[in-house]
């Protein structure tokens, strides 16, 4: 089947610490993978994308690399501020599918 | 810039009520999609449609039907609202195609309770 599994929140960091949110996948296909971001009162929006394996997406200073050898999408960044604080979706969307599947979404708050 | 309109951000609605949400978008795409948001589950799609008229069943489809007349208005209807559909609804729109790396378009969400 089709899943995506990332860590529980929240994740609560200091100002300029370092960020890595884990985000692993199930698909029966070569799936295309996402994060988005939902910041406060808002819907989410795309932070990065994916579409192959070992393609890195980046944005804002985040990143996330396509490792298909381990079914794996972790977005991190150098040094995160508190304007970073929102949650975190990883997303697919597999092989002759419309829709994305998502994660639980990951809380994160930072700390000036 | 697309843009993807959910007319209401709040809504409360009395247990067996029928509840319209109604969501538009502006840049000619061929799917839609909602999602219910609840805390710890992520986002779980109800119902998508690829095209007017067409549509399939997602995930949690029970309980909820949707309406496609026009390619820019997607509708979701509660027919008979429980409090167990008290939830964050998210409209989405992409351009089209299945397996496509197309980013979807979400709107603002409308918050949803059932008294």
């Amino acid at each position: 089947g089709n899943s995506v599994t990332q860590m529980e929140g929240p994740v609560t960091l200091s100002e300029e610490a370092f960020l890595t949110i884990n985000c692993t996948y199930t698909a029966t296909g070569y799936p295309s993978l996402f994060w988005y971001v939902q910041y406060p009162g808002e819907g989410l929006q795309l932070l990065l994308k994916a579409t192959k394996a070992d393609d890195k997406g980046s944005n804002k200073g985040f990143e996330a690399t396509y490792r298909k050898e381990t079914t794996s999408f972790h977005l991190e960044k150098g040094s995160v501020q508190v304007s970073d604080s929102a949650v975190y979706f990883c997303a697919h969307m597999d092989t002759g599918r419309r829709a994305l599947t998502f994660g639980s979404g990951t809380r994160l708050q930072v700390q000036p | 810039d697309v843009k993807v309109t959910q007319s209401s951000r709040y809504l409360v609605k009395r247990t067996g009520e029928k509840v319209f949400l109604e969501c538009v978008q502006d840049m000619d795409h061929e799917n839609m999609f909602w999602y219910r948001q609840d805390p710890g589950l992520g986002l779980r799609l109800i119902y998508f449609s690829y095209d007017v008229k067409m549509k399939e069943k997602g995930d949690i489809p029970e309980g909820y039907s949707v309406s496609r007349e026009k390619k820019e208005r997607f509708s979701l209807i509660l027919e008979s609202a429980s409090t167990n559909q008290t939830s964050m609804y998210l409209c989405a729109s992409s351009l089209g195609g299945s397996g496509k790396s197309t980013e979807a378009f979400f709107g603002q969400g409308t918050r949803l309770t059932v008294v």
